[in-house]
């Protein structure tokens, strides 16, 4: 079946500096992938997706390609700020509708 | 309010009491999902369903009960609580699969 790996966290980066978090993933078929969000004591809200392979999802500095011949989805963004620091999860569906998500990881940015 | 809200946020319940946890969307999406959440194990599906009186198992079920005789709401119950159930419950709803998936704030709750 669909499925994500994440890369383990917690990830603490310092501010303005370069943040890469690494997804791969299995599906049957094209599905579209998404990475979302979650601020502390929040529900998860989406961050950018993508709908078929060479697409590349962007939203607030953030940005992922979707990349059919690596399997993959690595979330980047150029330059993180104290406000980024939240748990981000990679997700894909499957052909049922149903969403899997990876195990998440925890961002911490300090000033 | 427009939206998707669960109710309550927060409950606190004895070992081997029903409870059961609400889930309202007021888009008329058509799936509905529960996922609990635990520390390293990220959100697990508990269950989902495609529309009214269409419900399906996710990855863990078992302990669970759902129903879904409206499309708005999507209740969880679990029959007999045990303390591997406390857990922060979320429940989301989409169109499809390849449209954005909304959530509720969820739902702690703490099996004693």
């Amino acid at each position: 079946g669909n499925s994500v790996t994440q890369m383990e966290g917690p990830v603490t980066l310092s501010e303005e500096a370069f943040l890469t978090i690494n997804c791969t993933y299995t599906a049957t078929g094209y599905p579209s992938l998404f990475w979302y969000v979650q601020y502390p004591g929040e529900g998860l809200q989406l961050l950018l997706k993508a709908t078929k392979a060479d697409d590349k999802g962007s939203n607030k500095g953030f940005e992922a390609t979707y990349r059919k011949e690596t399997t993959s989805f690595h979330l980047e963004k150029g330059s993180v700020q104290v406000s980024d620091s939240a748990v981000y999860f990679c997700a894909l569906p499957d052909n049922f509708n149903k969403f899997y998500f990876g195990s998440g990881t925890k961002l911490n940015v300090k000033p | 309010d427009a939206g998707i809200t669960q109710s309550p946020r927060y409950k606190i319940t004895e070992t081997g009491r029903q409870v059961t946890l609400m889930c309202h969307q007021t888009w008329s999406h058509s799936y509905m999902f529960w996922y609990r959440q635990d520390l390293g194990h990220g959100l697990r599906l508990i269950y989902y369903s495609a529309a009214a009186d269409i419900t399906d198992k996710g990855e863990v079920p078992d302990g669970y009960v759902v129903s879904r005789s409206k499309t708005e709401n999507f209740p969880l119950t679990l029959e007999s609580a045990t303390r591997s159930q406390t857990s922060v419950y979320f429940c989301a709803s989409c169109w499809t699969g390849n449209t954005e998936a909304f959530f509720g704030q969820g739902t702690r709750l703490t099996v004693v």
